[in-house]
C-alpha cells in the first residue's frame, strides 16, 4: 500500500542551527502538506505545496515540492526552543480527493 | 475565529462501555475528518464527510465504530462497545480545500 516515509525519525540540534527533514512517497502526489504537532495538541498546518518544484516559506520555515513529485523537504533556519515538536508531512491517499495519508513524523528536540 | 472544537478533551471509560466523541468544525468548512493517533500506527484517517455525507469510511476499524454528521456544525464518533485497544487520541479536522485544520483531540483511555 501507499506509504510516506519521513527522515530522520528524530533529531537533537543546538539552538540556532538549521534543520532539514524530508518525506518520501511510494507514489506521485499533487499536494504536500507539512504540519507541526506540540505535545497534547492537534497538528497545526505550517505549509501547503501544490506544484512540483514549488518553494514556499513561512517565517523561518521553507518547504519544497520535489521535482519527481514523490518527495518533499522542510527546512527550519536558526532553530529556537519552541521549534520542539513532531513534524508531519501529508499527501493525498488518492489523487483528486481530500483523503490524506500522514508520514511517520520527525521528532525535533532543540537544545538551548 | 474559533477553530475546530472537540469534546471531551479526555475520556476514561471501562471496557464494554459506549463512548461518544464530539466535534464542531470550523464554520464554512464542508469537509470533516476523523483521525486516530497511536504510537504504533501514527495518524490514521477513520472516516470523512463532505456536506454532511460520509464519503469514505474504509478506515473505520470495525463495526463497533460509527460516525454521524447530522448537520454542518456537528459530528460524533461513537464506539460501542469500547475495548482497551481503542485507547488513542482521536482528532477531528475540517477543511474547505486540501488544507485541513485539526482540533485539539480527545484522549481516550479504555480500562
Amino acid at each position: 500500500g501507499q506509504q510516506l516515509n519521513q527522515s530522520p525519525q528524530s533529531m537533537f540540534i543546538q539552538e540556532g542551527e538549521d534543520v532539514s527533514m524530508n518525506c518520501t512517497s511510494s507514489s506521485i502526489f499533487n499536494t504536500w502538506l507539512w504540519y507541526k504537532q506540540d505535545p497534547g495538541e492537534g497538528p497545526v498546518l505550517l505549509i501547503a505545496l501544490y506544484k512540483a518544484g514549488e518553494l514556499t516559506s513561512n517565517g523561518r520555515l521553507t518547504a519544497q515540492f520535489g521535482i519527481t513529485r514523490k518527495d518533499s523537504f522542510l527546512n527550519i533556519s536558526a532553530s529556537i526552543p519552541s521549534d520542539v515538536g513532531i513534524y508531519f508531512c501529508a499527501g493525498p491517499f488518492t489523487s483528486g480527493t481530500y483523503k490524506y495519508i500522514f508520514g511517520t513524523g520527525t521528532r525535533l528536540k532543540v537544545l538551548a | 475565529d474559533a477553530g475546530v472544537i472537540q469534546s471531551p478533551r479526555h475520556e476514561v471509560t471501562e471496557m464494554g462501555q459506549e463512548v461518544t466523541l464530539r466535534c464542531k468544525p470550523i464554520s464554512g468548512h464542508d469537509y470533516l475528518f476523523w483521525y486516530r493517533q497511536t504510537m504504533m500506527r501514527g495518524l490514521e484517517l477513520l472516516i470523512y464527510f463532505n456536506n454532511n455525507v460520509p464519503i469514505d469510511d474504509s478506515g473505520m476499524p470495525e463495526d463497533r465504530f460509527s460516525a454521524k454528521m447530522p448537520n454542518a456544525s456537528f459530528s460524533t464518533l461513537k464506539i460501542q462497545p469500547s475495548e482497551p485497544r481503542d485507547s488513542a487520541v482521536y482528532f477531528c479536522a475540517s477543511s474547505w480545500s486540501s488544507e485541513q485544520f485539526f482540533g485539539p483531540g480527545t484522549r481516550l483511555t479504555v480500562l
